[in-house]
């Protein structure tokens, strides 16, 4: 069966430091893999997704970037975070079908 | 620009009884809509809609979808403390797009 993981789980971080965030897949080939991130109290925005090694797309313009360079490791990255960088991230994975299954999420604070 | 509206946004109710999630949305190119439970950490998927009028079913919860009106409804009868979470409705749009809703935050006192 398919697994997905992330970490670390949470994370404190000063205003200015840089971020690296990772996610991976197992009993999987080729999946599509995606990034959110979920304020408080609201829905999930998707920040990007890729459907293969060194394919990113990106959809929304911010001071994150994303890099996946194995098939089943997807890295969400920033080389200066913000204090609106602040949030829970979670990372999710398909097989072109049209559910996505999600990890246990990363609880970012930025100070 | 493609919405997914969710309501109510928050609802407290006592054990036992039974609610009814609402889920509206307008988003071009619908091919389906899934309903996820988040508790703590990663949302779960429930179920996932694609025509309208067939009922999903797992246990207490069930969910149906109407293309025409384009809304879903998720309804849980005999509600538990467990059942407490976030519930999330979402809406597949084709080329890996979800489009969530805001999430209906749903408590359930003993």
């Amino acid at each position: 069966s398919q697994t997905i993981h992330q970490w670390p789980a949470t994370l404190v971080q000063p205003v200015g430091s840089p971020l690296s965030l990772e996610c991976t897949v197992e009993g999987t080939s080729n999946p599509n893999l995606y990034w959110y991130r979920q304020a408080a109290g609201r829905g999930l925005q998707l920040l990007f997704y890729s459907v293969g090694i060194g394919q990113i797309s990106s959809e929304v313009p911010q001071n994150l970037s994303a890099s996946r360079p194995q098939d089943r490791q997807f890295i969400l990255s920033s080389k200066k975070l913000l204090l609106s960088d602040s949030g829970f991230y979670l990372c999710a994975w398909d097989r072109g079908t049209d559910t996505q299954y999600f990890g246990p999420g990363t609880r970012l604070t930025v100070l | 620009e493609d919405k997914v509206v969710q309501s109510p946004l928050s609802l407290v109710v006592h054990e036992g009884d039974t609610v009814t999630l609402n889920c509206s949305y307008e988003v071009t190119n619908f091919r389906s809509l899934l309903w996820y439970k988040q508790e703590k950490k990663a949302p779960t998927f429930l179920f996932m809609l694609t025509s309208s009028g067939i009922e999903k079913k797992s246990g207490r919860l069930s969910s149906i979808l109407d293309k025409k009106e384009l809304f879903s409804i998720l309804n849980i009868t005999a509600t538990q403390t467990g059942d407490s979470a976030i519930y999330l409705c979402a809406v597949n749009k084709g080329a890996q797009k979800l489009v969530f809703g805001q999430g209906t935050r749903l408590t359930i006192n003993p």
